[in-house]
């Protein structure tokens, strides 16, 4: 059965402090792995999909990198409005597998 | 353009009862999916439709259905409602299987 898990579940950043979040994957038939960002009652809005490990992808302050196992969505100097939800996604041969998300804080 | 669009936004409901959520994907679109979210579950597949065909089920019980009509808008039903099915019901549409998937902003369903 396809997997995906992220860590942290939560993470609390001071505004301009980087880090990363991680996505663990076992998805049969890789088509592709997507993240999201997720704001408190509403649905995902998407911003990347990585094709192929070692594809990078990059959107403002975020970049997503892609190995066989793992993703990363990189976020460099955050600011507050980057507080969400970030979920990411592993399509296999027929459906897209989430994991349970990160939720990040970033502090002014 | 329009984005997908989910109605209705909130739905009270008392348990045994059955509901009927609705879902308009973005023009030209002909992929609809459904995904139940759930504060410990996070999001879990329902079933996908492409062309009015059912393509891909998830694991859930028989009182989840659906179906797709002919200009490609969707509507889950729910029967026999339970506690547990209280959730954020989410669709999602693309142009086809696979590619550039778009969620509407759900539907929060409470059963009581």
């Amino acid at each position: 059965e396809d997997q995906v898990t992220q860590s942290p579940e939560a993470l609390r950043l001071q505004e301009g402090e980087s880090s990363s979040l991680n996505c663990s994957y076992t998805v049969s038939g890789l088509r592709g792995l997507f993240w999201y960002r997720q704001d408190p009652g509403k649905g995902p809005e998407f911003l990347f999909t990585l094709y192929s490990a070692g594809e990078e992808k990059e959107k403002e302050r975020l970049k997503a990198t892609l190995t066989k196992k793992e993703s990363f969505l990189h976020i460099t100097a955050p600011k507050p409005e980057d507080s969400a939800t970030y979920l990411c996604a592993g399509l296999g041969e027929e459906k897209l597998t989430f994991g349970t998300g990160t939720r990040l804080t970033i502090i002014p | 353009k329009a984005g997908v669009t989910q109605t209705p936004r909130y739905l009270i409901k008392t348990r045994g009862q059955q509901v009927t959520l609705s879902c308009s994907p973005i023009s030209g679109h002909r992929s609809v999916s459904w995904y139940q979210q759930t504060p410990g579950q996070g999001l879990q597949f329902l079933f996908e439709y492409f062309s009015e065909t059912q393509r891909n089920k998830g694991n859930f019980p028989g009182r989840f259905s659906g179906r797709q009509f002919s200009n490609s808008r969707s509507e889950m039903n729910v029967s026999t409602l339970e506690l547990g099915d209280s959730a954020l019901y989410l669709c999602a549409s693309s142009l086809t299987n696979g590619y550039g998937y778009t969620f509407g902003s759900g539907t929060r369903l409470t059963v009581v």
